[in-house]
C-alpha cells in the first residue's frame, strides 16, 4: 500500500445531502491534495495543502470545502452537488509542496451524485 | 499555462511485445516528466520521472526518453507482461510552478495473452 488511505471507498448521495471524505496520510508528508478523476479525462488538482495551510484551489465550486486539520488527514466537504460531480475524488500527499516530488496516492471515493 | 497530450488512449498488445506511449507538452519551462501506474481499484503510482538534464532513463523493462526541443516524451515498456495492464498518465512540471502537475488524459494499455 501506499500509506494514503482514503474513506469512504464508495459513497452515494442525493444533490441535497452533506458529505464528507476522509484521507490520511501516514507517509510524515508536508503538503496533501485533492484530485478529481473524471472518465477519460486528466486528473484535475482541486486544492492543495502544505503545512496544513491552503496554497492553492484551482477554481473550485464552494460546494467542496477541504479542511486539513494537521498534516496528516485531510477531509473534502461536500454539499449541494450536482450529477456533474460524480467522480473518483483522489487524495495525494508528498513530501513538499514543489511538484518534482512524487506524489503518493490514496485508492480514491468513487462518488455518484444522484 | 502547461498543456499535456497523451496518445494513444488505449493500446492492446500481445504479451512479450513493447508497448510505446506518447505525450507532447506546451511549456518550454516544463523540467520533469514523471510517469504514473493506475491499476484498478488503486490510486495512480509513481514508475518512472524523467528531468530535463538527461534525454533517457531506464528502470529494468520500463524507460522513458525526452526530446526538449520537439516538447515530447515517451514511455516504452518491453517484454509486455500481463500485470502491465492498467491505465498510464504521464505528467509535466517545472520547478518554479510550485504544487502544480499537468496530468494527460491516460492510456489504457491491455496485454493480449
Amino acid at each position: 500500500e501506499t500509506g494514503v488511505t482514503q474513506t469512504p471507498r464508495h459513497l452515494v448521495m442525493g444533490m441535497t445531502n452533506k458529505k464528507s471524505l476522509k484521507c490520511e496520510q501516514h507517509l510524515g508528508h508536508n503538503a496533501m491534495y485533492w484530485y478529481k478523476q473524471s472518465a477519460k479525462k486528466p486528473l484535475e488538482l482541486m486544492f492543495v495543502y502544505s503545512l496544513e495551510e491552503r496554497v492553492e484551489n484551482n477554481s473550485v465550486p464552494s460546494r467542496f470545502s477541504p479542511e486539513c486539520p494537521n498534516s496528516s488527514h485531510l477531509f473534502l466537504h461536500l454539499h449541494t452537488l450536482q450529477p456533474e460531480d460524480s467522480a473518483l475524488y483522489l487524495c495525494a500527499s508528498s513530501q513538499d509542496r514543489q511538484a518534482t516530488y512524487e506524489q503518493y496516492f490514496g485508492p480514491g471515493t468513487r462518488l455518484t451524485v444522484t | 499555462g502547461e498543456n499535456v497530450e497523451q496518445h494513444p488512449s488505449t493500446l492492446s498488445v500481445q504479451e512479450g511485445d513493447s508497448a510505446v506511449i506518447k505525450c507532447t507538452y506546451s511549456d518550454s519551462a516544463s523540467n520533469y516528466f514523471p510517469w504514473y501506474k493506475q491499476e484498478l481499484g488503486k490510486g495512480p503510482q509513481l514508475i518512472i520521472d524523467i528531468r530535463s538534464n538527461v534525454g533517457e532513463k531506464k528502470d529494468q523493462r520500463i524507460a522513458v526518453t525526452l526530446n526538449k526541443t520537439a516538447k515530447h516524451f515517451s514511455l516504452h515498456i518491453t517484454e509486455t507482461q500481463p500485470e502491465d495492464s492498467a491505465v498510464y498518465f504521464c505528467a509535466a512540471s517545472s520547478y518554479s510552478s510550485a504544487s502544480k502537475i499537468i496530468f494527460g488524459s491516460g492510456t489504457r494499455l491491455s496485454i493480449r495473452p
